[in-house]
């Protein structure tokens, strides 16, 4: 299984800020994806990050309020931009695959966000 | 897109009881099936998982779950519950490469 890593682990942020978030993963990986767990609900995918390629956002999620980097098979960032208190959630990393072994994903600890 | 459906959203029982949550998926191809663990203050945990071949599999800490295709489900059990299985449960389907969850499973073990 794969060890990952997520900075900050939590934060308090003002409305109208950006925040980026780290991923760190102790081996290469193909796949990475960010979710969000809002209060009360479950995981919502926001977007696949694969390395050397632009995201891939899911329905109702953009890249101006949600720009991914991919330098490398180790590392993601997600930035939440011109933050709202409706951004509160917890922010997981997760990396998988579509096939083979890394059918399964594996999830990091989350970033706890609130926004006054 | 896939769906994941889990009810009893919160359940309460005491130690030595038995426990079932259900979970039922909407999608017309080929899925892989999780069930994820979360502990207090803990992150995310693969329970168990099934890909394909015999549809009852066993996981960690002697839950195992069920896939029934014709019914679309995937629900988990334990014979018999421990305090430290108080957790969060979701169930979790992926499909055209995209893994989607249920919105899980309060379970509260009580001593």
């Amino acid at each position: 299984s794969a060890v990952i890593s997520q900075k900050p682990s939590r934060d308090i942020c003002q409305r109208g800020t950006s925040l980026t978030i780290q991923c760190q993963v102790d081996s290469q990986v193909t796949m990475m994806f960010w979710y969000r767990q809002q209060p009360g609900q479950s995981l919502t995918l926001i977007a696949t990050a694969n390395q050397g390629s632009e995201a891939t956002y899911e329905s109702g999620f953009v890249i101006d309020k949600f720009p991914i980097s991919r330098p490398n098979l180790t590392f993601s960032t997600l930035t939440v931009s011109n933050m709202s208190p409706e951004d509160s959630s917890i922010y997981l990393c997760s990396v998988g695959g579509p096939t083979g072994v890394y059918n399964e994903q594996f999830f990091g600890p989350g970033t706890r966000l609130t926004v006054l | 897109a896939q769906s994941v459906s889990q009810h009893n959203h919160h359940v309460i029982l005491s130690e030595a009881a038995s426990l079932e949550l259900g979970c039922n998926y909407s999608y017309g191809g080929t899925v892989n099936l999780f069930w994820y663990v979360q502990y207090p203050g803990q992150h995310l945990q693969l329970l168990l998982k099934y890909f394909s071949g015999d549809p009852l599999v066993k996981g960690i800490k002697g839950f195992e779950a069920e896939f029934i295709k014709s019914k679309f489900s995937f629900n988990l059990r334990k014979p018999s519950v421990q305090w430290s299985d108080t957790a969060e449960y979701f169930c979790a389907v992926k499909g055209n490469n995209r893994l989607a969850f249920g919105k899980g499973n309060q379970v509260v073990v009580i001593p």
